[in-house]
């Protein structure tokens, strides 16, 4: 069946500091991948995609590319700030169905 | 522009207890489905529908009914609470049970429950 893996973290950083967020992935098949935030006390909310290989989603500074040669799409920002503190989420969707296999999510913390 | 609608937020339920968490969407989207969220274990799939009438299991279904009898309510039924069922729960929902490129989900803002 199909995984997400990413570390659980905490990931705590400073503000202004570099983000990376590793996420791999094994499904059959060319996935759809996904990262979602959750903000504290809320729901999830869609921040990037990438429907093929190659594809880079990008939103609000992040940016993540679709690696078919790795199965990955890690997750990366230039320079977080503190708005950033959230729970990131990793997930993908096989073709044909309508399932979403999410990963365990990353806690991000960033500090002033 | 409601989006997804959760109800209640927040539930402490006892042991052997039954309830059900409400779930609408006003976006006319066919397919709706419910996750738990649990630490270390991300978001794992109780049930979901795919349209109207149609309903089907997840990862985790035991212990979970649903049902689907309009386009906009998903309720999720807990028959008798365990521990175990302490989670928070969203719904969430999309436009088409395809897993294609536009599949995006829109989800609620969650029910944080607690069975003592």
């Amino acid at each position: 069946g199909n995984s997400v893996t990413q570390m659980e973290g905490p990931v705590t950083l400073s503000e202004e500091a570099f983000l990376t967020i590793n996420c791999t992935y094994t499904a059959t098949g060319y996935p759809s991948l996904f990262w979602y935030v959750q903000y504290p006390g809320e729901g999830l909310q869609l921040l990037l995609k990438a429907t093929k290989a190659d594809d880079k989603g990008s939103n609000k500074g992040f940016e993540a590319t679709y690696r078919k040669e790795t199965t990955s799409f890690h997750l990366e920002k230039g320079s977080v700030q503190v708005s950033d503190s959230a729970v990131y989420f990793c997930a993908l969707i096989g073709r044909g169905y309508q399932k979403v296999t999410f990963g365990i999510g990353t806690k991000l913390q960033v500090i002033p | 522009n409601a989006g997804v609608t959760q109800t209640p937020k927040f539930q402490v339920l006892k042991t052997g207890q039954s309830m059900t968490l409400q779930c609408a969407q006003d976006m006319n989207h066919e397919y709706m489905s419910w996750y738990r969220q649990d630490p270390g274990m991300g978001l794992r799939l109780i049930h979901y529908s795919v349209g109207a009438g149609i309903t089907d299991q997840g990862e985790v279904p035991n212990g979970y009914n649903v049902s689907r009898s309009t386009t906009e309510d998903f309720p999720l039924r807990l028959l008798s609470a365990a521990p175990s069922q302490t989670s928070v729960y969203f719904c969430a929902s999309s436009s088409t049970p395809e897993g294609a490129a536009k599949n995006i989900q829109y989800f609620g803002a969650g029910t944080r429950l607690s069975v003592l």
